[in-house]
């Protein structure tokens, strides 16, 4: 059972344009992440939201905690292709101290 | 900064060879995974440790085994390997049980 859902899988925009990529589950969580991988390389941490309708901002990247901490968006404006990779979202379950990997939008942008 | 390192970006390994990949973490973390990455499936926890000589089993624990005698030292074992077992390996380490800070990868291929 996938738990952490992500989409689009994939997504191919211009550059200058606007984008969201989305990460829900039926499950309530305590925390979330979200992570960059570039080609050949590991995850790198983002941000971590903790809070029911919390935003932050990461210059031009703007993640949101749903209000009932069940899903999350991540908002790129004017992508440029330095944003391009792979986005994964995690997120650390109520019950335990384990942590799920959704499979990760990977995102192109294209000069 | 926190740095994760691994011991190999690349390897090559026969069928039935016994394989180490080590993790090594300078910020004192307690926490440290090993994880796999494949095309489709996404990131798996093969392994985590919360402490020296202390481990649990993730969700693929099968033909894996982990050793960790030293608190920034984490090393995954493939008793004998399989082609089933070519993929990217990440290395992650935490100060909790979110926010993890991976190593770079390694990629293994064995014929």
């Amino acid at each position: 059972t996938q738990l952490l859902e992500q989409s689009p899988q994939f997504l191919s925009i211009q550059e200058g344009e606007n984008l969201t990529v989305y990460c829900n589950s039926s499950s309530v969580f305590s925390s979330l992440q979200w992570y960059r991988q570039e080609p050949g390389e590991g995850p790198v941490l983002l941000v971590t939201v903790v809070t029911g309708g919390e935003v932050k901002k990461l210059k031009r990247l703007t993640f949101q905690f749903g209000d009932a901490r069940k899903d999350s968006s991540l908002h790129i404006t004017a992508a440029q292709p330095g944003d391009t990779g792979l986005y994964l979202c995690a997120a650390k379950m109520n019950r335990d101290d384990k942590i799920i990997f959704g499979k990760g939008t990977r995102l192109h942008i294209l000069p | 900064d926190v740095k994760v390192t691994q011991s190999s970006r690349y390897l090559v390994k026969r069928t039935g060879e016994k394989v180490f990949l080590e993790c090594v973490q300078d910020m004192d973390h307690e926490n440290m995974f090993w994880y796999r990455q494949d095309p489709g499936l996404g990131l798996r926890l093969i392994y985590f440790s919360y402490d020296v000589k202390m481990k649990e089993k993730g969700d693929i624990p099968e033909g894996y085994s982990v050793s960790r005698e030293k608190k920034e030292r984490f090393s995954l074992i493939l008793e004998s390997a399989s082609t089933n077992q070519t993929s990217m390996y990440l290395c992650a380490s935490t100060p909790r049980t979110y926010e993890q800070y991976f190593g770079p990868g390694t990629r293994l291929t064995v014929t």
